[in-house]
């Protein structure tokens, strides 16, 4: 069975600055998803970004980028000029390639933006 | 589209009672996923449905817990009888088959927090 695991139970970052969520999986799947989702206050789950395990690119949306490292079986959130609104859990999610599958998420990292 | 539906928003019961849990799937979505959060175990999948056919139940915890979906428009998780260590949130989740180029994104609802006194 897979996992995903995020040794990083809080993490706090200064406005404007840069931090880096960490989350590694174990799978013996060669092709999969990766994914972060945003958990606010609200409750609401958010994706925030995702990433194909056979596109070596590291995917970023706006402020967001991951580094995904196939081989150790690691996939970091970078959040660049982080701001008061990212606050909130972050979750690593794991989903196989084969069709609809379940996501397995990590234990969630909360993440505190000090202004 | 409004998004994944879910009612109620706070539920607060007592033990030994019924409770049951509404989601409304986005339009047009095939698969619904049921998940529950807890602070000792994280999110983890209870349920899952495939053209309102369930495929995996087998993160239900028992016989308590049972789940349906009578047509692609809604779903039910019930809880019968409750126990306090059902106090949870619970998730409602749907994606669409091969969509956003076969990333299949769950959509959540804003989920359903259970109060079992």
């Amino acid at each position: 069975a897979q996992t995903v695991t995020q040794s990083q139970p809080e993490m706090s970052v200064q406005e404007a600055e840069t931090v880096t969520l960490s989350c590694t999986y174990d799978t013996s799947e060669s092709d999969y998803y990766l994914f972060w989702y945003k958990q606010p206050p609200s409750r609401q789950m958010i994706l925030v970004i995702r990433q194909e395990a056979y596109k070596q690119q590291n995917a970023t949306e706006n402020r967001f980028s991951v580094n995904f490292q196939k081989a150790a079986k690691s996939f970091s959130l970078k959040i660049s000029d982080s701001q008061l609104g990212d606050a909130a859990m972050y979750f690593c999610a794991y989903r196989n390639y084969s069709g609809n599958t379940p996501l397995v998420f990590g234990k969630g990292t909360r993440l505190s933006v000090i202004a | 589209d409004a998004g994944v539906i879910q009612s109620p928003r706070h539920e607060v019961t007592e033990m030994g009672q019924e409770v049951t849990l509404r989601c409304k799937p986005i339009s047009g979505h095939d698969y619904l996923f049921w998940y529950r959060q807890t602070m000792m175990r994280g999110l983890e999948l209870l349920i899952y449905f495939n053209n309102n056919v369930p495929i995996d139940d087998s993160g239900m915890p028992e016989d308590r817990f049972s789940a349906k979906m009578p047509n692609a428009s809604f779903s039910t998780l019930k809880i019968q009888p409750s126990e306090p260590r059902d106090s949870a949130v619970y998730f409602c989740a749907s994606s669409l088959a091969g969509g956003e180029g076969g990333f299949d994104i769950q959509y959540f609802g804003a989920g359903t927090r259970l109060s079992v006194l």
